[in-house]
């Protein structure tokens, strides 16, 4: 069974970091595409970064780039976002999702971790 | 950057009818989803490349379009597709979602 936590969201004061992580089972993690996607509270879905198989390629969001990296590690079967400079307006849900059965597309997410961005 | 926009951003259907969902692009694209979101959990695939079913969902979910015009159709509606509704860009990064359409109970 495919199955993908995340973890590491909590309260975090503007301009701080925080780093989420997530565990991948059930599948050969080093084979698909990964990507966060974020939804800040009462709002819709916002992509906000991918990663190829080999973490080679990495693409993101402006809003973000420069900000926040995304990482992966094969050997563990873990996916990372490490967020720098928060601001209020990131403040969201964070899902981890795997890539789907088409470009792009995602077939798999986590439950999602809450990301606070307050003073 | 393709901004998608959907329409409308609520629909009022009763159970057992059909709800017609419209997903518009700023641009043509040919890889095109529609998510559901239930209240409370992530998204869920149900179509991609417009018209294909992802595994695992029911038939009465189809999608149509192209270019830049996009439909996403549920017959006889269910309690359970009572939901939000996100159509999807993956042709150009980055990556688009439209707003999304609520599906409300009628």
């Amino acid at each position: 069974e495919v199955q993908l936590v995340e973890s590491g969201g909590g309260l975090v004061q503007p301009g701080g970091p925080l780093r989420l992580s997530c565990a991948a089972s059930g599948f050969i993690f080093a084979n698909y595409w990964m990507s966060w996607v974020r939804q800040a509270p009462g709002k819709g879905l916002e992509w906000v970064a991918s990663i190829k198989e080999d973490g080679r390629d990495k693409y993101y969001v402006d809003s973000v780039k420069g900000r926040f990296t995304i990482s992966r590690d094969n050997t563990k079967n873990s996916l990372s976002l490490q967020m720098n400079s928060l601001r209020a307006e990131d403040t969201a849900v964070y899902y981890c999702a795997r890539a789907g059965p088409a470009p792009g597309t995602r077939d798999y997410w986590g439950q999602g971790t809450l990301v606070t961005v307050s003073s | 950057e393709i901004v998608m926009t959907q329409s409308p951003a609520t629909l009022s259907v009763s159970p057992g009818e059909k709800a017609t969902l419209s997903c518009r692009a700023s641009q043509s694209v040919t890889n095109l989803a529609w998510y559901q979101q239930r209240p409370g959990q992530p998204p869920r695939l149900l179509i991609y490349g417009a018209s294909t079913r992802a595994t695992g969902i029911p038939a009465r979910f189809s999608g149509s379009g192209s270019g830049t015009e996009f439909t996403l159709s549920i017959s006889s509606l269910q309690s359970e597709d009572f939901a939000v509704y996100y159509c999807h860009q993956s042709n150009n990064w980055p990556y688009t979602f439209g707003q999304g359409t609520k599906l409300e109970i009628k």
